[in-house]
C-alpha cells in the first residue's frame, strides 16, 4: 500500500533556530513528493516539490527539503525559524501507479516560540 | 493564472438537511478535481476525485456524493446530512504532473 508518514505530531523550536519536519514514504516506483503548509481555517498552500533532479529542493518562504531515496525520506527544513512559520505542515506523495491521487501524511504542527 | 473558488466559507446546517458545496477552477483545462475532508484540523481524507466530466471516483463509502457537470466545476452533495458530516471540506485541482492547488475550504457544522 502507498503511504506517507509524518512521525511527529508536533515540533517545537525557538525563533532563529533551524527547524526540521520529518516525512517518510512507502511507495512503489519513483514518487513525486510535496510539502504544504496550512494556517487555521485556511486551505493548504504549496511550499515545494521534488519530481526529479537535484535532491535538495528550495521552495517558498525560505523552506527547503532533501529527497533521500535510500532512506525514503523527504524532510522539510529551514535554517532559521520565524514565529510566523507556526502552522500545520503536510507531506504528500503522488505515485506512478496512479498519478490521479495524492496521499497525504497526518500533519505536523510546528510551534515556533519567540 | 489559475484560480480556484470554493464556497461558502462557512455553513451551519441541521441534521437531515441537504448539502451542496461548489468548487470552480479558472485558467486551466481538463484538471483533476478533488474533494477532501479534514477533521479536527489534522489529516486529510480523500472523498472523491474526478479526471473528467461525469467521471467520479469515490474513495470511501459515505453519506456524500460528488458530481462534475462541467470541466472546471466540482460539486459535493448530500441528501440528508448527519452529525458526523461536520468538518472542513477542501476542494483541490491538479494537472497530471503538478502539485495540487487548494481552495480556501468550507467549514461545515451540522447541528
Amino acid at each position: 500500500a502507498q503511504s506517507v508518514a509524518q512521525p511527529e505530531d508536533q515540533v517545537k523550536v525557538a525563533e532563529g533556530n533551524p527547524l526540521t519536519v520529518k516525512c517518510t514514504y512507502s511507495v512503489s516506483g519513483n514518487p513525486y513528493l510535496f510539502w504544504y503548509v496550512q494556517y487555521p481555517n485556511r486551505g493548504l498552500q504549496f511550499l515545494l516539490k521534488y519530481i526529479t533532479g537535484d535532491n535538495l529542493v528550495k521552495g517558498s518562504y525560505g523552506f527547503e527539503a532533501e529527497f533521500n531515496k535510500s532512506q525514503t525520506s523527504f524532510h522539510l527544513k529551514k535554517p532559521s525559524a520565524l514565529v510566523s512559520d507556526s502552522a500545520l505542515y503536510f507531506c504528500a506523495v503522488r505515485v506512478p501507479r496512479n498519478f490521479n491521487k495524492f496521499y497525504f501524511g497526518s500533519g505536523t504542527k510546528l510551534n515556533v516560540k519567540p | 493564472s489559475q484560480t480556484i473558488h470554493q464556497w461558502p466559507a462557512t455553513l451551519v446546517q441541521p441534521v437531515g438537511s441537504p448539502l451542496s458545496l461548489e468548487c470552480t477552477v479558472e485558467g486551466t483545462s481538463n484538471p483533476n478535481l478533488y474533494w477532501y475532508r479534514q477533521a479536527a484540523g489534522r489529516g486529510l481524507q480523500l472523498l472523491f476525485y474526478s479526471v473528467g466530466i461525469g467521471q467520479i471516483s469515490s474513495e470511501v463509502p459515505q453519506n456524500l456524493s460528488a458530481s462534475r457537470p462541467q470541466d472546471r466545476q466540482f460539486i459535493l452533495s448530500s441528501k440528508k446530512l448527519l452529525l458526523s458530516d461536520s468538518g472542513f471540506y477542501l476542494c483541490a485541482w491538479s494537472l497530471l504532473n503538478t502539485e495540487a492547488f487548494f481552495g480556501q475550504g468550507t467549514r461545515l457544522t451540522v447541528v
